[in-house]
């Protein structure tokens, strides 16, 4: 079955230093990966996706995430942290309902604070 | 601007009740999903829908139903609430060309059974 993991629970950073919101995959055949991000009392909304091509890919906010396959990740990376980024963020893998419509699956989340 | 809105933001029910949660897109998707969101679980996928009147079991269905009458419409019902249905509910909406395209997801439902 297709999953993805996010193994840290909560990553901190301060503000204007490098962040890195780390996920791994398992799937078999290609992957389609996606990054969501949740802030507070907010639905999620997209951040970017990795269906082919260049293994670095840029999304909104100035984040980017880096498809790695012989190490099954997807690492979501932004140069320079602002507190702002402080949320939720979610990695999902595209995955195929019993009738083989296509679906999302997501991990657990990882909560980023960004300290001032 | 595009929007998924669900008609509640924090509901309030009794053990053994019927509830619904109502979820309605504004954009002309076929696709649309119900989630719930628990900490430390991410989201888990409950049922979604393909097209009107037709549905699919999630990850999770048990003790869930679903209904898609009109095309910009999702109900997510509880048949009989129980306590371990005390959770966030989201909605979100998609093209269709399935999981390529991104989702659209509402604010989400609060739903705490007592």
């Amino acid at each position: 079955a297709q999953s993805v993991a996010q193994p840290e629970d909560q990553v901190n950073v301060a503000e204007g230093n490098p962040l890195t919101v780390k996920c791994t995959y398992s799937v078999s055949g290609n992957p389609y990966l996606f990054w969501y991000v949740q802030y507070p009392n907010r639905g999620l909304q997209f951040l970017l996706k990795y269906i082919t091509g260049d293994n670095l890919v840029k999304g909104s906010y100035g984040f980017e995430a880096e498809f790695n396959k012989s190490q099954t990740s997807f690492h979501l990376k932004k140069p320079s942290a602002l507190v702002s980024d402080s949320a939720l963020y979610f990695c999902a893998v595209r995955a195929f309902g019993g009738t083989g419509f296509q679906k999302l699956v997501f991990g657990t989340g990882t909560r980023l604070l960004v300290s001032p | 601007d595009v929007k998924v809105t669900q008609s509640s933001r924090y509901l309030v029910k009794r053990t053994g009740e019927k509830v619904f949660l109502e979820c309605v897109q504004d954009m002309d998707h076929e696709n649309m999903f119900w989630y719930r969101q628990d900490p430390g679980l991410g989201l888990r996928l409950i049922y979604f829908s393909y097209d009107v009147k037709m549905k699919e079991k999630g990850d999770i269905p048990e003790g869930y139903s679903v209904s898609r009458e009109k095309k910009e419409r999702f109900s997510l019902i509880l048949e009989s609430a129980s306590t371990n249905q005390t959770s966030m509910y989201l909605c979100a909406s998609s093209a269709r060309g399935g999981a390529g395209e991104k989702l659209f997801f509402g604010s989400g439902t609060q739903l705490s059974v007592l």
